[in-house]
């Protein structure tokens, strides 16, 4: 059972483009972090959301803590050929001492 | 800063044969976790620490034993490796399982079993 959905799997837009990524459960969570791992290398956060409702920016990236804290989303504005990489969401729960790791989405954008 | 150290980055095995992934953290952080990464998978949590002498399973375990014996290391031991275990194994560390701690990664190894 996959506990945390992203979608979706794959994106490739043109650079300048904005784009929307999420990240869905049915289960709460005490937090969700956000990922980027790029090619021969391991996962680098990039945002902790604790709070129903909680908004984190990050330059042109912004993300979204579901008021139920059940989802979150990532928003890119005005894309870069930096951005590409996969991004993972994970979601933590205070009943066990783990942290679970959605499929991932693969972005690619286009020069 | 070295952060968190896995070795080797590249491994071929035969089926059945046995093999030691290392990982090594020199953060002083307390938990500790593998994962293996496959295509359209994303990351599947193996095994885990919330400190030295206290191991636990998690998604996947099977086929796969740790140890912690020291809160540096957190060694993967693959008794007899099977096809099925081919795959980028990933280590990662923080400084307590806490809601808002970041997991820090190695750079993963690339397991191949043929």
């Amino acid at each position: 059972t996959q506990l945390l959905e992203q979608s979706p799997q794959f994106l490739s837009i043109q650079e300048g483009e904005n784009l929307t990524v999420y990240c869905n459960s049915s289960s709460v969570f005490s937090s969700l972090q956000w990922y980027r791992q790029e090619p021969g290398e391991g996962p680098v956060l990039l945002v902790t959301v604790v709070t129903g409702g909680e908004v984190k920016k990050l330059k042109r990236l912004t993300f979204q803590f579901g008021d139920a804290r059940k989802d979150s989303s990532l928003h890119i504005t005005a894309a870069q050929p930096g951005d590409t990489g996969l991004y993972l969401c994970a979601g933590y729960m205070n009943r066990d001492d783990k942290i679970i790791f959605g499929k991932g989405t693969r972005l690619h954008i286009l020069p | 800063n070295a952060g968190v150290t896995q070795t080797p980055k590249f491994q071929v095995l035969k089926t059945g044969q046995s093999m030691t992934l290392q990982c090594a953290q020199d953060m002083n952080h307390e938990y500790m976790s593998w994962y293996r990464q496959d295509p359209g998978m994303g990351l599947r949590l193996i095994h885990y620490s919330v400190g030295a002498g206290i191991t636990d399973q998690g998604e996947v375990p099977n086929g796969y034993n740790v140890s912690r014996s020291t809160t540096e290391d957190f060694p993967l031991r693959l008794l007899s490796a099977a096809p099925s275990q081919t795959s980028v194994y990933f280590c990662a560390s923080s400084p307590v399982i806490r809601s808002n701690q970041p997991q820090h990664f190695g750079d993963g190894t690339r397991l191949s079993i043929l």
